[in-house]
């Protein structure tokens, strides 16, 4: 089947590193995304790996990817205020279908 | 380059009703998906449109439709609302050759 499944609350303080996990069920996706949603506004991309890959990093953004449990991770750096949203992690599938996580809303303390 | 827009970006209806939301998308994206967002279920797929054809659909009662036209906009009609309608409803574009989409600000629908 078709799940994604991610924690739905994180807190963290401003200038600790945040670590927001994700599994998949579905093997056969060929990237696996971030995004981030702020209130009241759509999705953004924040970051993406190809599923062959392990890892890729973004400046403050690691993603870190072990296919074989099939789980998915961003790593923020540093975390600030303005980093607090909500983030979705997504599955690419063939056939141009993307499955989403329910997200996991990160608060950060000042 | 303009971002994806969607219209309206509220809606009330009431039960029994029906409703059409219009998205148009990057200027050069062929692709457009739609999700449902509402806070119990998080983001549903509902169908992906590419070239004016439907090219996969998601879990969704067929009172759910849409359709693109040859400019790559594209619409999403819900007839006979159920309260249970009610949520956001994002829009993406994507060139179609990769999953990489670029959302809307969604229109939130308002079923009562």
């Amino acid at each position: 089947g078709e799940d994604v499944e991610q924690s739905l609350f994180l807190s963290v303080r401003e200038g600790d590193s945040s670590v927001i996990n994700c599994t998949y069920t579905d093997s056969s996706s060929t990237y696996l995304y971030w995004y981030k949603q702020e209130p009241g506004a759509g999705l953004q991309l924040l970051t993406y790996i190809f599923s062959n890959m392990d890892m890729k990093q973004d400046q403050r953004l690691t993603v870190l990817l072990n296919k074989k449990d099939k789980h998915l991770s961003l790593r923020i750096a540093d975390t600030q205020t303005g980093d607090s949203a909500i983030y979705f992690c997504a599955e690419g599938l063939g056939g141009f279908k993307t499955i989403f996580g329910a997200g996991t809303r990160l608060f950060v303390k000042a | 380059k303009a971002g994806v827009t969607q219209t309206p970006r509220y809606l009330i209806k009431t039960r029994g009703q029906q409703v059409t939301l219009s998205c148009s998308p990057i200027s050069g994206h062929r692709s457009v998906s739609w999700y449902q967002q509402t806070p119990g279920q998080g983001l549903q797929f509902l169908f992906e449109y590419f070239s004016e054809t439907q090219r996969n659909k998601g879990n969704f009662p067929g009172r759910f439709s849409g359709r693109q036209f040859s400019n790559s906009r594209s619409e999403m009609n819900v007839s006979t609302l159920e309260l249970g309608d009610s949520a956001l409803y994002l829009c993406a574009s994507s060139l179609g050759d990769s999953n990489e989409q670029f959302f809307g600000p969604g229109t939130r629908l308002t079923v009562l």
